[in-house]
């Protein structure tokens, strides 16, 4: 079946650093691939997404890059702020069928120091 | 604001007990997800409805029922609790097309004692 693997946490940055969390895919087909963020007390919001390969996502400063070669799907940000503190979660969706569900890694909690 | 509502917020309830969590989804919505959140777990799919029909089915124990009503709110109902069922049940919901994305809701945190 369908699985997500993405890097363990916490991760702890100063404010303005580069931040990486590498997140690979297992899936047969063509996959739609998220990053979704979970600000603390809240629910999991879309951060970006991309549904073909070579295709790049981003949103906030955000980026990743669909690769189908390596199926990874990596999220960066050349400087992250305070309020990037969060669990980031990487997630598929599987093609075809009519089920819609997506598979999520177990998240990675990112600490913004000042 | 997601949109999607869920309560109660938190319920602390004990073993043996039979909870039901509540899901309103965004307005205009047909689809309706179930995920638990644990740590040792994380995100786990449960339950995907769509149109008040059942359409995928994940890791949900015996145990646990869900239900979409004509309103398309949706109940999910847990029994016979255990300790290990303590988790954030998150609800999410979509318009049901394969790539809109999913709008959550801020979960309801279960405590079984």
């Amino acid at each position: 079946g369908n699985s997500v693997t993405q890097m363990e946490g916490p991760v702890t940055l100063s404010e303005e650093a580069f931040l990486t969390i590498n997140c690979t895919y297992t899936a047969t087909g063509y996959p739609s691939l998220f990053w979704y963020v979970q600000y603390p007390g809240e629910g999991l919001q879309l951060l970006l997404k991309a549904t073909k390969a070579d295709d790049k996502g981003s949103n906030k400063g955000f980026e990743a890059t669909y690769r189908k070669e390596t199926t990874s799907f990596h999220l960066e940000k050349g400087s992250v702020q305070v309020s990037d503190s969060a669990v980031y979660f990487c997630a598929l969706r599987g093609s075809g069928g009519s089920n819609y569900k997506l598979t999520f890694g177990k998240g990675t909690l990112l600490t913004v120091n000042p | 604001d997601s949109g999607v509502t869920q309560t109660p917020k938190h319920l602390i309830t004990a073993t043996g007990q039979r909870v039901t969590l509540r899901c309103s989804p965004r307005s205009g919505d047909l689809s309706v997800y179930w995920y638990q959140q644990s740590l040792d777990q994380g995100l786990q799919f449960l339950i995907q409805y769509y149109n008040g029909e059942e359409r995928a089915k994940g890791n949900i124990l015996e145990r646990f029922s869900a239900q979409q009503f004509p309103d398309l709110h949706s109940e999910l109902n847990l029994s016979s609790l255990e300790l290990g069922d303590s988790a954030l049940y998150f609800c999410a919901s979509s318009s049901g097309d394969a790539n809109e994305k999913l709008f959550f809701g801020s979960g309801t945190q279960l405590s079984v004692l």
